[in-house]
């Protein structure tokens, strides 16, 4: 079965210091991949996505994350995070399974951002 | 503003009660997705609408019941729940199922079931 691991349940981090959370996914299949943020109380949205082209994936907010098919890993990094990017981060694999496609969301990683 | 509105945001009800949750999105997408979340577990899909045909439903139990009128719409209907069914119930929508497409989220709707 196709799995996406996001490999740190939560992730503390000093205010201004850089970061990377980690995903990882099982496929032998094209995918498309993205990552969604999810801020207290509210749904998920876009954060960033890969669909072809540079392995290298800005978004929004300062995030950027780059696609590594050898390793099929995308993970996300920041340089210098604010208090604000406090939040649940996740990420999702888009590909074709029996029955067509079908997105498939990593268990979340809790990003908490101390002054 | 996600062009996704879920209501109510809230909603507390008793095992024997019947409610429904109701999604609506303005974005003329053609996929609607039901998702469970609950603390400390992964995004559950529950069910997915894809042109009006329901394409997906991840083994969820029929006290659950979809139903989805137009593209727009969507609805889930909830009777005799059980406490275990207390989350965070989120909609979506994306152009179509799965691909590239992004998936735009309600703010979820809160049920406790008591």
């Amino acid at each position: 079965a196709q799995s996406v691991t996001q490999l740190d349940s939560q992730v503390p981090v000093f205010e201004e210091a850089p970061v990377e959370l980690r995903c990882n996914y099982s496929s032998s299949v094209s995918v498309y991949l993205f990552w969604y943020v999810q801020y207290p109380n509210q749904g998920l949205q876009l954060l960033l996505k890969y669909l072809s082209g540079s392995t290298l994936v800005k978004g929004i907010n300062g995030f950027e994350a780059e696609f590594n098919k050898s390793q099929t890993s995308f993970h996300l990094r920041k340089p210098s995070v604010h208090i604000s990017d406090t939040a649940e981060y996740f990420c999702a694999v888009s590909a074709v399974y029996t029955g067509g496609f079908k997105t498939i969301f990593g268990a979340g990683t809790r990003l908490f951002v101390k002054a | 503003e996600t062009g996704v509105t879920q209501t109510p945001r809230h909603l507390v009800m008793g095992m024997t009660n019947k409610k429904s949750l109701k999604c609506e999105q303005h974005l003329g997408h053609n996929a609607m997705y039901w998702y469970k979340q609950s603390a400390k577990k992964p995004l559950e899909l529950m069910f997915v609408y894809n042109f009006k045909e329901q394409t997906e439903n991840n083994s969820v139990p029929s006290r659950f019941s979809p139903e989805c009128p137009n593209s727009s719409h969507l609805f889930l209907h909830l009777h005799t729940l059980q406490p275990e069914d207390s989350a965070l119930y989120l909609c979506a929508s994306s152009q179509e199922e799965g691909s590239g497409n992004t998936i735009y989220f309600g703010e979820g709707s809160w049920l406790t079931v008591v």
